[in-house]
This record gives structure tokens, C-alpha cells and sequence, in this order.
């Protein structure tokens, strides 16, 4: 079935440093991928999308590629910031047979001053 | 401002007792979804609906109910059946046929003792 696989965490990192977060998917279909953030107490953001393969979706200095040859989608960040400890999820979206939306687990990054 | 309201922000219980969690959007948007999380853990489906009067079970859907009645609004009841109802519940809404993202509401933190 389908399904998305993120990097366990948590991931700490200090201000300036460099992100990334591993996503994988397994899909019938052509889905839509998504990375949300939630930050403590909140509800989740879209925090950027790809629709089709080859697609980069980025925001506020994040980045993501949907790579169909390699079923990823992983969230980059050249340099981080304290106010991006959150939490990130990976998800696709699909609609064959019928509209579904798969999460990934979630990824908590902590970033240190 | 168009978006998603639930309330209230945090619900305290006694066991046994029936909860409704309020979800209003007012983005027009068709569909509508009720997850739970649970600390440290993803979104697990729990209600959807895809049109006014009616909707479906997702994953975990014992011990809820739901009704859809009007565009705007998606009640969720955590009924004495649900076994361990202390969680955070998040409401989401999704547009167009074309459209895969789903928006957020800001969660409501149910603790039953």
C-alpha cells in the first residue's frame, strides 16, 4: 500500500548549519508530495509542495525535489535558524479510486543557538 | 481572514462523559478531515467527508462520531466508548478536485480523567 518512511528523530543542530530531512514514498499512482510543519501547540503548515517529478517546491529557504527514479522527497536547508525547531512532516497525496493523504511520522528538529 | 477555527484550545473531561470538538472553515472548501496525535506520533485519520451529509470512517474511527450537516462546520463527538481519548485532535480542510493540500486548524488539546 501506500506509504511514507521520514528520518526518525530528533535531529539537533546548531544556528547556521545545514538540514536535511531523508523522505521516501511508496505510491500506485502519481501523487502530489508535501512537507508540513507544526510548531508546539499548533496545528500543521504547508510548508512547501511538488506535484510531478522533477519538481522543486521551496519556501523560506527550504527545498525539496520530488525524485521519481529515487521515491524521495527530502527537505533541505542551507542554514537554519532557532526559530525552525519544529516538528516536519512528509506526505503525499493521491487520488486513485479515491482521494487519500499519507503522513509521514514526523521529524522534530531542535536548532541551538 | 479565511481559515479554520477549532475550540476551544484545551477540553478537560471526566471519564464517561460524551465531548464535541468544534471545527468551522470558512475557505469554502468541500472536504473535511479529523485526525488524532498523540505525543511524539503522526496524524492517524480518523473521520472524513468529502460533501455536505456525508462522510467515512478513517483508520481509527471507533469511539467517535461525526456529523456533517452544513459546508462550514465538521463536529467531532469523542463518545465514553472511545478507550483512550486524551489527545491533541486536528481539523483539516482540502478545496478543489485539483487542489491535493490540506489546511490546518490550530488543534484542540483533549485531556478525560
Amino acid at each position: 500500500g501506500d506509504s511514507v518512511t521520514q528520518m526518525e528523530g530528533p535531529v539537533t543542530l546548531s544556528e547556521e548549519a545545514f538540514l536535511t530531512i531523508n523522505c521516501t514514498y511508496t505510491a500506485t499512482g502519481y501523487p502530489s508530495l508535501f512537507w508540513y510543519v507544526q510548531y508546539p501547540g499548533e496545528g500543521l503548515q504547508l510548508l512547501l509542495k511538488a506535484t510531478k517529478a522533477d519538481d522543486k517546491g521551496s519556501n523560506k529557504g527550504f527545498e525539496a525535489t520530488y525524485r521519481k527514479e529515487t521515491t524521495s522527497f527530502h527537505l533541505e536547508k542551507g542554514s537554519v535558524q532557532v526559530s525552525d525547531s519544529a516538528v516536519y512532516f512528509c506526505a503525499l497525496s493521491v487520488n486513485t479510486g479515491g482521494f487519500k493523504t499519507i503522513f509521514g511520522a514526523g521529524t522534530r528538529l531542535f536548532v541551538k543557538a | 481572514d479565511g481559515g479554520i477555527t477549532q475550540s476551544p484550545k484545551y477540553l478537560f473531561r471526566k471519564e464517561g462523559q460524551n465531548v464535541t470538538l468544534s471545527c468551522e472553515q470558512n475557505l469554502n472548501h468541500d472536504a473535511m478531515y479529523w485526525y488524532r496525535q498523540d505525543p511524539g506520533q503522526g496524524l492517524r485519520l480518523i473521520y472524513y467527508s468529502q460533501i455536505v451529509n456525508d462522510f467515512q470512517k478513517g483508520d481509527i474511527a471507533e469511539g467517535y462520531s461525526v456529523s456533517r450537516e452544513k459546508k462550514e462546520s465538521f463536529p467531532l463527538t469523542v463518545t465514553s466508548a472511545q478507550k483512550n481519548p486524551t489527545a491533541f485532535y486536528l481539523c483539516a480542510s482540502r478545496g478543489t478536485v485539483s487542489s491535493y493540500e490540506q489546511y490546518f486548524g490550530p488543534g484542540t488539546r483533549l485531556t478525560v480523567t
